[in-house]
């Protein structure tokens, strides 16, 4: 079956830096992406990987093992905005996304 | 663009009732997808669009579900008779591929429903 990890929640401090993680097996790889998603809002897009390696977008960066069927995304100088749900989803072979369950981040001062 | 709009934005419904949620995508999207979260279960896709078609309705529950896009700029997803564990937020979302690669799909608000 498919599957995707990640841990349940997670606590951190206010302008630490703060790495969750996420494990997967899928039928296939078509690419990561990891979603941000604040109580009672939709999902939004954060990162994309496809190719081994770490991408970095401004305070965020995701990382991507394929050979590992691992993913982490990075959070730095973290704010209380950031505390969310963060969402890893992996797109198999048949171009069908697979969630994660997510992981509930909790920034504390 | 006023990015994927959805409405109602909560609907609070009688059990046996009718519920029909709604959507209007971004325009120039493609694909249009429709899912379902739940503490229980997490996000689930019931169904997925392209070109106004329906593709893949794999992950719609039963025969009370039903949905429909009769136009590039709109869609409904009904549930006829409605059930208590059919209370959840269902999200729309649309893309301009199926992969997504660019930007993600763009999720609409959501509709929190809750069936008494």
């Amino acid at each position: 079956g498919q599957n995707i990890d990640q841990p349940t929640e997670m606590t951190a401090t206010e302008g630490a830096i703060v790495q969750i993680n996420c494990t997967y097996q899928t039928s296939g790889f078509n690419g990561l992406f990891w979603y941000q998603q604040h109580a009672g809002e939709a999902p939004t897009f954060l990162s994309y990987n496809v190719l081994d390696g770490l991408e970095e977008k401004g305070r965020f960066s995701s990382f991507l093992s394929r050979s590992k069927g691992y993913s982490y995304l990075l959070l730095k100088e973290l704010q209380m905005k950031d505390s969310a749900s963060y969402l890893c989803a992996v797109m198999d072979s048949n171009y069908q996304l697979i969630w994660g369950a997510g992981t509930k981040l909790i920034i504390k001062p | 663009d006023a990015g994927v709009i959805q409405s109602p934005r909560h609907e609070v419904t009688e059990m046996g009732q009718e519920v029909t949620l709604r959507c209007k995508p971004i325009s120039g999207h493609d694909y249009l997808f429709w899912y379902r979260q739940t503490m229980m279960r997490g996000l689930e896709l019931l169904i997925y669009f392209n070109n106004n078609v329906p593709i893949d309705d794999s992950g719609m529950p039963e025969d009370r579900f039903s949905a429909k896009m009769p136009n590039a700029s709109f869609s409904t997803l009904k549930i006829q008779p409605s059930e208590p564990r059919d209370s959840a937020v269902y999200f729309c979302a649309s893309s301009l591929s199926l992969l997504g690669a660019s930007g993600g799909y763009t999720f609409g608000s959501g509709t929190r429903l809750t069936v008494v």
